[in-house]
């Protein structure tokens, strides 16, 4: 079945340190984003790649990277620069055209030791 | 700037009757408007959009919504609700334009009760 997957889980950063979620697509979309979700503040976009080897920051992308040296993978590093990483984060991925839905992996959950 | 609102944290429906969830939005230009589910701990499925043409769209799970564009609004609605449906709703709008981002809206948590 094509999807996204999201790993791991569950996640726990320790303070200073960085920590990296993985994302993996096999719905050959060209599209990849990473939000982050807080409860009662909906999704909040950290960056986004519409191409291999392109990013472009989202409106939260302090404190985060991400690369994507190949189309299926799109992974975000949480930096010890973002001071507040406890929270949900959600991968997606859609087709080119913007009249199609994002496609979204079932999270991870990163919380602070 | 695009936005969108969805004005009710939490709709409660007893089961067999209608449901609506209500979403605005703000926008320049001709908006692309989704509707996501999301389960606990799950990531957001996709239920719905307008992107033209007739203003009733019909997506998933017997859920449809209506596009107006006078009230710049995007409800979703379903004749009768089930237990099944309570879950976290997501509006979002998307334009042709700025990188295609989408903008969500906050969530409204359906409780359906028996």
């Amino acid at each position: 079945d094509g999807g996204i997957t999201q790993s791991p889980k569950y996640l726990f950063r320790k303070e200073g340190q960085n920590v990296t979620l993985s994302c993996e697509q096999n719905l050959n979309h060209d599209a990849m984003y990473w939000y982050r979700q807080d409860p009662g503040q909906g999704l909040r976009l950290i960056y986004y790649s519409q191409i291999v080897n392109d990013f472009q920051k989202g409106d939260i992308a302090e404190g985060y990277s991400v690369s994507r040296e190949k189309k299926e993978s799109f992974p975000l590093t949480v930096t010890s620069a973002q001071k507040n990483p406890t929270a949900f984060y959600l991968c997606a991925s859609s087709m080119g055209s913007w009249d199609q839905p994002q496609h979204f992996g079932d999270g991870t959950r990163l919380s602070i030791l | 700037a695009q936005s969108v609102a969805q004005p009710e944290d939490q709709v409660n429906v007893a089961e067999g009757n209608p449901l609506t969830v209500k979403c605005t939005y703000s926008v320049s230009g001709n908006p692309y408007l989704f509707w996501y589910v999301q389960y606990p701990n799950r990531g957001l499925q996709f239920l719905l959009k307008y992107i033209t043409g007739d203003n009733l769209v019909k997506g998933s799970y017997g859920f449809e919504a209506e596009f107006n564009k006078s009230q710049t609004s995007f409800h979703l609605k379903k004749p009768s609700a089930l237990v099944s449906d309570s879950a976290l709703y997501f509006c979002a709008v998307r334009l042709n334009t700025n990188a295609g981002k989408s903008t969500f809206g906050d969530g409204t948590t359906l409780t359906v009760k028996p």
